[in-house]
């Protein structure tokens, strides 16, 4: 079985701040993980993902996420929030070996404040 | 992404209704997914498939049957259209990157209303 949590279904930072998005996950095999972004009325895209090479994996916009194995945790972080950051973003766990479903965490609404 | 389509974008429909969504794809891959999205529950699976005799269940597909018509579609059908069935609703599909990395892409997704 495989889950994620994300703490908080909305965050507000000020333009320029640090942004933190708590996501924590359950898996009982190595997992795969992904964050993605949700703009206002669009589909979903990914940021970055973590495949079990470096754990502190860049994607793009800045952002950000460290696979934390032992805290089961992939927390993404921008060091400074920009206005057009402003959206949902949800982090999602996949098993590793081949087993292609994908399982995603609630979401935490952004909202940067000017 | 301009790879996954999905159709129509907007229906409002009527309780009791049947209703199909359309996703179709460009780039041959095997691995396809319908999701609903709803605020405050993030994405739940209804249905995947692995290729067109592979269909399975997701976590919520009581009152939804897929159609796997070819690699290239993969059709989300609302037997009787309920008013909780209003939601967001996604395809997606999954594309192996290399060897043990892959990707998921999603379709720009269909706004369904039940009345």
């Amino acid at each position: 079985a495989q889950s994620v949590t994300q703490l908080g279904s909305h965050v507000s930072v000020s333009e320029g701040a640090l942004v933190l998005l708590r996501c924590n996950y359950s898996s009982s095999v190595p997992p795969y993980l992904f964050w993605y972004v949700q703009y206002p009325n669009q589909g979903l895209q990914l940021l970055l993902k973590y495949t079990s090479a470096a754990t502190l994996v860049k994607g793009i916009n800045g952002f950000e996420a460290e696979f934390k194995k032992s805290e089961t945790s992939f927390h993404l972080t921008k060091p400074s929030a920009h206005m057009s950051d402003a959206a949902e973003y949800f982090c999602a766990v996949s098993s590793s070996g081949g087993y292609q479903k994908v399982t995603f965490g609630t979401g935490t609404k952004l909202q940067v404040i000017p | 992404d301009a790879d996954v389509t999905q159709t129509p974008r907007n229906r409002i429909t009527k309780t009791g209704k049947r209703i199909m969504l359309e996703c179709s794809q460009t780039k041959g891959h095997d691995r396809m997914y319908w999701y609903r999205q709803d605020p405050g529950l993030g994405l739940r699976l209804i249905y995947y498939s692995f290729d067109v005799k592979d269909i399975n269940k997701g976590e919520i597909s009581d009152g939804y049957s897929v159609s796997r018509q070819a690699q290239a579609k993969f059709s989300l059908s609302l037997e009787s259209a309920i008013p909780n069935q209003t939601a967001l609703y996604f395809c997606a599909l999954m594309a192996t990157v290399s060897q043990f990395t892959y990707e998921q892409y999603f379709g720009p997704g269909t706004r369904l209303t039940v009345t």
